[in-house]
C-alpha cells in the first residue's frame, strides 16, 4: 500500500519568504510523484511530478521539488513567495500497478504581506 | 480547448434523495476517476473507470454509483444511502490506465443536503 503524509496542515510564510512545503511517500515500490495546487472552490492543476531520472524537478510558478529516496521525501519549495501562491497544496502518489493516485491531506499556504 | 466540465458548480440536496453530478471530458483519456473532497481529508477516491463500460469502486465506494455508457461520460449518482452527502465533489481522467501519470481535473461540484 501507498500513502502521503503531508506535515504541516497550514504554512505561513511572508510575502519574499522561502516557501517550504513537507512531504514524505510510503511505497513499495519506485514511486511516482506529483504536487498539486488548488485555489478556493476549484479544481487541482499539477505543479510538477517526477517519474525517473533528475531528482529535482522544476515547476510552474516557480516551485521545484527534490526526490529524496533515502529520506522517502518529496518537498516541495519556492525561494520568493507572491501572494498568489496563497492555495491549498497537495502531494500525491502513484507506482507500480496501482496506478491510482493517492493523495495527502494537503498543506494550507497563506501569504502575508 | 480540452478540458474536463464538471456541472452543476453548485448543487443542494434534499435528504432522502437521489442527485447526478454530471462529468464530461474531451480529452480522449481513457479513464475516469471521481473524488470527494472534504476540510482536512484531503482526495478520497469513490469511484474509477479505466475504459467505456467498465468502473470499480474505490476507497469510499457506499452510497455512490456510477456509468460509463460513453468515453467522454463519468456521471456520479450521490444516493439516499450516504448518509453524510455534502462535501466538494472532482471528476478527473488520465490519458489511459496503466500508466503512472498525472491526472486532469474539473472545476468541482459543491454539494450541500439541506
Amino acid at each position: 500500500a501507498q500513502s502521503v503524509t503531508q506535515l504541516g496542515s497550514h504554512v505561513s510564510v511572508s510575502e519574499g519568504a522561502l516557501v517550504l512545503l513537507r512531504c514524505n511517500y510510503s511505497s513499495s515500490v519506485p514511486p511516482y510523484l506529483f504536487w498539486y495546487v488548488q485555489y478556493p472552490n476549484q479544481g487541482l492543476q499539477l505543479l510538477l511530478k517526477y517519474t525517473t531520472g533528475a531528482t529535482l524537478v522544476k515547476g510552474i510558478n516557480g516551485f521545484e521539488a527534490e526526490f529524496k529516496k533515502s529520506e522517502t521525501s518529496f518537498h516541495l519549495t519556492k525561494p520568493s513567495a507572491h501572494m498568489s501562491d496563497a492555495a491549498e497544496y497537495f502531494c500525491a502518489v502513484s507506482g507500480g500497478s496501482n496506478y491510482k493516485l493517492t493523495f495527502g491531506k494537503g498543506t494550507l499556504l497563506t501569504v502575508n504581506p | 480547448d480540452g478540458g474536463i466540465t464538471q456541472s452543476p458548480k453548485y448543487l443542494f440536496r434534499k435528504e432522502g434523495q437521489n442527485v447526478t453530478l454530471s462529468c464530461e471530458q474531451n480529452l480522449n483519456h481513457d479513464a475516469m476517476y471521481w473524488y470527494r473532497q472534504d476540510p482536512g481529508q484531503g482526495l478520497r477516491l469513490i469511484y474509477y473507470s479505466q475504459i467505456v463500460n467498465d468502473f470499480q469502486k474505490g476507497d469510499i465506494a457506499e452510497g455512490y454509483s456510477v456509468s460509463r455508457e460513453k468515453k467522454e461520460s463519468f456521471p456520479l449518482t450521490v444516493t439516499s444511502a450516504q448518509k453524510n452527502p455534502t462535501a466538494f465533489y472532482l471528476c478527473a481522467s488520465t490519458p489511459t490506465w496503466g500508466q503512472n501519470t498525472e491526472a486532469f481535473f474539473g472545476q468541482g461540484t459543491r454539494l450541500t443536503v439541506v
